[in-house]
Parts: structure tokens; C-alpha cells; sequence
């Protein structure tokens, strides 16, 4: 199975800061990375497939980059509503996997 | 807009067969766009990618569950379903039903709101 690799594990940050999360891929995954944005008791939102290509009614303040082995996703400008814990995930092959978790905090 | 609800037992005794069913609505299910997928969440940990399968029938699952894991679908009723056989403790965990959408590289972008199911005597 390809192992996913998120840094950091947790982040503190204010409204208003730019944020920038790391994923690592143990082998090359092409484009196939996925985020996705988990708030405490909830399911997982999709917010970006394909390393870059925003989901469907996803905030503009998201944005995603990479590929190979290397992907970031970058929240520009932090809003209230996005302190949550994201996960990348490879859509490459099966079975997909996913990285540990990032817990984004006030 | 698609939405998934998933439904089945809460509780689940040891060496049982945990079942739970996916109700898709929206209109997407019968379109051959789409894989139906199966992903779990043990309490506190992050996501494990446990299957899916198409409408046809055709089926992917993770090779750690494979031996106890089948799935299914009814096309009539919008519905598909997970059964994983010989469950411990360690099946506890909230179970969600995903769509993977194939114009999207067979990335995941919608989900169920989950399930949980404890097993336990």
C-alpha cells in the first residue's frame, strides 16, 4: 500500500493567517491527491481531486498543488469555519490511502 | 445534489456479520459515472478505504478486509450495501458510504454522514 505522509500533525493559527499543509506520498502518485476537511463529528468534505482541482462549491481561499510524490494545500486567508482536521488521500491506486490527519486549531 | 444515507445496526455481537445499506438519492445511481465506495473510521483515528462497487456489480475491496468483506447493489432501489463477516472489536468504527466520481480521476466527492457500529457482546 502507497503511505501517506501529512505534516504538520497539528497547527495553530489565527483568522486571517495563510496556512500551508505537506503531504508525502511513499511512491509517485502522479496528480492523484485529494483533501479533505473533517469537523468533530461530522463526515469528510471533499474539497480538492486531482492535486489542484477544486470540488464543487469549495471557497476560493483553498487551493492545492503538486505532484509525484510531494502536494500542499494552502488555505490563503483563514476563516472561522475552516479550523477542522484535513486529510490528503491518493486516488491513484487501489487500495486509496490516507494521510495521519492535520488538526488546524484557534 | 446527490445525498447518501447510510442505515444498519448500531451494535454488532462479536463473530457476527456486520450489515449496513446505502441509500443514494439525487438521481446519480444509476449513472455510470460514478464507483460506490465504503470507508470507515475508527473512533479517534483517521480514514480506512474499505471498498466499492460499481453499478454493474464489479467490486474493488481492500485486501486487509477482502477475506471477510463483500458488497452489493440494487439498482431498483437506489442502494448498496456492505457485509463484513467475523467481526471483533476491532470493527468498531463509523462507517461511511462514499461516491467516487470517475470524471474526477475516481476521486471521492460526496459522502454519507456515517454510522456507527460498536461490536460488543
Amino acid at each position: 500500500d502507497i503511505k501517506m505522509t501529512q505534516s504538520p500533525s497539528s497547527l495553530s493559527a489565527s483568522v486571517g493567517d495563510r496556512v500551508t499543509i505537506t503531504c508525502r506520498a511513499s511512491q509517485g502518485i502522479g496528480n492523484s491527491l485529494a483533501w479533505f476537511q473533517q469537523k468533530p463529528g461530522k463526515a469528510p468534505k471533499s474539497l480538492i481531486y486531482g492535486a489542484s482541482s477544486l470540488q464543487s462549491g469549495v471557497p476560493s481561499n483553498f487551493s492545492g498543488s503538486g505532484s509525484g510524490t510531494d502536494f500542499t494545500l494552502i488555505i490563503s486567508s483563514l476563516q472561522p469555519e475552516d479550523f477542522a482536521t484535513y486529510y490528503c488521500q491518493q486516488h491513484n491506486t487501489y487500495p486509496y490511502t490516507f494521510g495521519q490527519g492535520t488538526k488546524l486549531e484557534i | 445534489q446527490v445525498q447518501l444515507q447510510e442505515s444498519g445496526p448500531g451494535l454488532v455481537k462479536p463473530s457476527q456479520t456486520l450489515s449496513l445499506t446505502c441509500t443514494v438519492s439525487g438521481g446519480s445511481f444509476n449513472n455510470y459515472d460514478f464507483y460506490w465506495s465504503w470507508l470507515r473510521q475508527h473512533p479517534g483515528e483517521g480514514l480506512e478505504w474499505i471498498g466499492y462497487i460499481y453499478s454493474s456489480g464489479h467490486t474493488y475491496f481492500n485486501p486487509a478486509l477482502k477475506s471477510r468483506l463483500s458488497m452489493s447493489v440494487d439498482t431498483s432501489k437506489d442502494q448498496f450495501s456492505l457485509k463484513l463477516s467475523s467481526v471483533t472489536a476491532a470493527d468498531t468504527a463509523v462507517y461511511y458510504c462514499a461516491r467516487d466520481n470517475i470524471r474526477h480521476g475516481y476521486s471521492t466527492d460526496s459522502w454519507g454522514q456515517g454510522i456507527l457500529v460498536t461490536v460488543s457482546s
